[in-house]
Parts: C-alpha cells; sequence; structure tokens
C-alpha cells in the first residue's frame, strides 16, 4: 500500500476565492486521481492525473474550474476555483496503476466549506 | 459504462449478528471490484478485492465478500457484527481499459449502524 497525505486536512473558505489542495505519496506512482465526495453522497471522479501530461477530466468537470498540476510523480494539486457554496464537498486523491496493483489507495480527504 | 448498484442505503443489525451488504455491477468486461470502508471524518480504507483469482475474497476485520458473474454481484458478509464495524461502506468497479483505464466507479454507499 502507499502512504498518502493531504493539504490542507480542512478549510473555510470564502465565495469567489480559490483553494490549492496537495497531495503527497511516500513513493512513486503512476496515475493520481482526484475524487470530489459531496455531503452525505458517494464518490466522484474529478479528473485522472498523470505526470508530464494534462489531467484527464470527467465529464461535468472543467480545468477551468478544477486546475490540476503533477509536476513529479509523488504529488500532485488540485485547486477549487471561484468557489461557491455548492463546492463544499470532501476531496480526495488516491492513487494507482502500480504493475499488478489494481486497487487505489485514498488519501484522508480535504474537507471543504465554503460560505 | 460500468455501473455498481448498492442495495440499501442503510443497514442496521444487532452486535453479534450477520452483516450482508450488497452489491451488484455492470461491466462490459471481465471486472476489478472492489469494497471500501470510510469511517466518519476519514478517508477511504480497502476491505477487499476481486482481481478473477478465487471467487471468494477474504478481507480485513474479519470481512469477505463472494464474486458470483451470473448474479454480477459481490456482496460483503461478516459473520458477527461488532460496534467498531459501524461506518459507510462503498463498493466499486474498476475499468479494465480504454481512456477511462484504472477509473473507479463507485456504488452510493451504505451506512451500516451496529446496536448494541
Amino acid at each position: 500500500s502507499a502512504v498518502i497525505s493531504q493539504k490542507p486536512s480542512r478549510d473555510i473558505c470564502q465565495r469567489g476565492t480559490s483553494l490549492t489542495i496537495q497531495c503527497q505519496v511516500d513513493s512513486q506512482v503512476t496515475m493520481m486521481f482526484w475524487y470530489r465526495q459531496q455531503p452525505g453522497q458517494s464518490l466522484t471522479l474529478i479528473a485522472t492525473a498523470n505526470q508530464g501530461s494534462e489531467a484527464t477530466y470527467e465529464s461535468g468537470f472543467v480545468i477551468d474550474k478544477f486546475p490540476i498540476s503533477r509536476p513529479n510523480l509523488t504529488f500532485s494539486t488540485l485547486t477549487v476555483s471561484n468557489m461557491s457554496p455548492e463546492d463544499s464537498s470532501i476531496y480526495l486523491c488516491s492513487v494507482g496503476g502500480r504493475q499488478g496493483v489494481h486497487e487505489q489507495y485514498f488519501g484522508p480527504g480535504t474537507r471543504l466549506t465554503v460560505t | 459504462a460500468q455501473s455498481v448498484t448498492q442495495l440499501g442505503s442503510h443497514v442496521s443489525v444487532s452486535e453479534g449478528a450477520l452483516v450482508l451488504l450488497r452489491c451488484n455491477y455492470s461491466s462490459s468486461v471481465p471486472p476489478y471490484l472492489f469494497w471500501y470502508v470510510q469511517y466518519p471524518n476519514q478517508g477511504l480504507q480497502l476491505l477487499l478485492k476481486y482481481t478473477s483469482a478465487a471467487t471468494l475474497v477474504k478481507g480485513i476485520n474479519g470481512f469477505e465478500a463472494e464474486f458470483k458473474k451470473s448474479e454480477t454481484s459481490f456482496h460483503l458478509t461478516k459473520p458477527s457484527a461488532h460496534m467498531s464495524d459501524a461506518a459507510e461502506y462503498f463498493c466499486a468497479v474498476r475499468n479494465a481499459g480504454g481512456t477511462s483505464y484504472g477509473k473507479l466507479t463507485f456504488g452510493q454507499g451504505t451506512i451500516l449502524t451496529v446496536h448494541p
């Protein structure tokens, strides 16, 4: 398994501002994923972040709203831009894609509240 | 497209009773299937996985799940519930190829309550 940390663990932000969430892994991984979990809901994939290429966004998510960086094989950031109360969610990063490893391992999540 | 349906958003059992959480999947290719658990204010923890080896899969904390292709099911069970099992449980299926390679699709989750 991989040890994954996220910063910040939680934040309260004002409408219209932006927040950047960091995800750090203790080993090199090929694929990193960003999920959103809205209150009382399941997880929805925002995008897949691969090192050295543009992130791949799922339907309903756009780069202008959720820009992602993946500068190396152990780190990624997700920015939630121009926030509104509807962006209040838990944001989780996960890693996967190691040879022969089919599961994903998740970070502890970032709990975001937008007021 | 792949999908997962978890039957029952809430399941309540008594301590010591059997736990059964239901999961049915839809997949056009042989799937990889997973159960994750989420305790309050925490991330997701992998309970167990099916990756086309044995159809009966044993996981952590005494949980197990059986892959039944004919029923497209992957139900999670535990013979005797413990208070510490109270959490939300998610079933997930993984895309085996294509542009969404590696992507997990999650079910809606089942909240397990354990009564003393």
